[in-house]
């Protein structure tokens, strides 16, 4: 029972280096999230998807772009890597959107990714 | 501004004890609120939800209020074991959506044998 399955586990960049953050899951959700987490700071959003071909931004997404092309995957792409996106970059999902429905998020287990 | 405010500074507690920690808010109006556990190198696990017309949530030896009057929610764990060691998130729904749920900083809750 796989769930949220993120890759690469940790990455380092050189700035300008542009990379993608591959994430999957197997439960069939429609609603995918990615989210940085940086020290002291709460998760932030980045994007997130509702269904395949659906995307929007969230709270952060400057420098980032994503795409949903099927229902199981939605990579992340930084362009021009900056020393700002330094952070460890967690990928999500449910099945429904908020917590009204007594629903929950599902993590993958974590980028970390350093930009140098 | 909306504000969630999670004490920074780690929790040290015996085993054995209750532990307690604290999830603050202002600005918001939620009307849920859940509970996460976040192991080091790992994501969160969500652990409960709570509404806002519910006072307090059990499972197990883990209980969770939320006082809307006071912008507060509670988590404790009782009978705590050294295995509860993790850092525990607070993450407010307040318009619907996970696009519009905020999570605070989290609390490291280290338990001591």
């Amino acid at each position: 029972n796989a769930g949220v399955t993120q890759t690469p586990k940790f990455r380092i960049l050189k700035i300008g280096q542009s990379m993608t953050l591959q994430c999957t899951q197997d439960m069939n959700h429609n609603y995918m999230y990615w989210y940085r987490q940086d020290p002291g700071m709460g998760l932030k959003l980045i994007y997130y998807s509702v269904g395949a071909g659906i995307t929007d931004k969230g709270e952060v997404p400057n420098g980032y772009n994503v795409s949903r092309s099927t229902t199981e995957d939605f990579p992340l792409r930084l362009e021009l890597a900056a020393p700002s996106q330094t952070s460890v970059y967690f990928c999500a999902s449910s099945s429904r959107p908020g917590f009204a429905t007594n629903e929950k998020l599902f993590f993958g287990s974590g980028t970390q990714l350093s930009v140098l | 501004s909306q504000k969630i405010e999670q004490n920074s500074e780690a929790l040290n507690i015996q085993e054995g004890k209750t532990a307690t920690l604290t999830c603050n808010y202002t600005n918001y109006s939620p009307a849920y609120l859940q509970w996460y556990r976040q192991d080091p190198g790992r994501g969160p696990v969500f652990l409960l939800l709570i509404r806002e017309n519910e006072k307090e949530k059990r499972k197990e030896r883990l209980k969770v209020t939320f006082d809307t009057t006071l912008k507060q929610s509670l988590f404790h764990i009782t009978a705590s074991q050294p295995a509860d060691s993790a850092t525990y998130l607070c993450a407010l729904d307040h318009s619907g959506g996970y696009q519009k749920v905020t999570f605070g900083t989290g609390t490291k809750l280290q338990v001591i044998p």
